[in-house]
């Protein structure tokens, strides 16, 4: 059975950090890992889609890496701003049916 | 653009009652998927329909059932409703049922059950 486990659970960092979150799951036969944002009570934004070919994908300050045989993902922000703060989840599609498998989630506070 | 829609944002129910939740997919994506998020938790898959059919099954209740219809929105309905179904309802939908296709999920339904 797919295990999804993000860590940190939470994370606290000044204005202007870079950081990383971490994902990892136990089952390699993936198609792709997608990260989302969540703002507390909303719904989900999704960030960055890696399909299982690629190794990474970027869309502005944020950078996302896949280590299939190792089952790990990265989520990398760069210059943290206090408008990231949210809690991110790392979701893994392990087949062709559609449905994602969820990490718990990364809250993250960037304080001013 | 064009988001995907759900309807009701909030509701609030009784013990035993029935409630139904809607989502509008993105014009043109046939697939839709129903996700439930309880308080501190995991988005946890329900049911998925692609092209009108039932697609797959994750642990939905056999109190709760779902359709999608021919103009590809889809309801949930939710009958003898429960304290612990109180939670977040997430609608995704996506262009395709496939790995390289992008699941955007709508604002959600916040259920609570009194």
């Amino acid at each position: 059975k797919q295990e999804v486990t993000q860590i940190p659970a939470a994370l606290s960092v000044p204005e202007g950090e870079n950081l990383v979150l971490n994902c990892s799951f136990t089952d390699s036969a993936i198609y792709n890992l997608q990260w989302f944002r969540q703002d507390p009570g909303k719904g989900l934004t999704s960030l960055l889609l890696i399909q299982s070919s690629q190794r990474e994908q970027t869309s502005g300050r944020l950078n996302a890496s896949l280590d299939k045989s190792s089952g790990r993902s990265t989520l990398y922000i760069a210059a943290s701003q206090p408008g990231d703060s949210a809690t991110y989840l790392c979701a893994v599609f392990p087949g062709n049916t559609g449905k994602l498998i969820f990490g718990q989630g990364t809250t993250l506070q960037v304080k001013p | 653009a064009a988001g995907v829609i759900q309807s009701p944002r909030h509701l609030i129910k009784e013990k035993r009652e029935t409630a139904t939740l809607k989502c509008y997919p993105i014009p043109r994506h046939d697939t839709v998927y129903w996700y439930q998020q309880g308080p501190g938790q995991d988005p946890q898959f329900l049911i998925s329909f692609y092209e009108k059919m039932q697609s797959d099954k994750g642990s939905i209740p056999d109190r709760f059932s779902a359709q999608q219809f021919s103009d590809y929105h889809s309801e949930l309905n939710m009958s003898s409703l429960e304290l612990g179904d109180s939670a977040l309802y997430f609608c995704a939908s996506s262009l395709e049922v496939g790995p390289t296709d992008t699941q955007y999920f709508g604002p959600g339904t916040r259920l609570t059950v009194l």
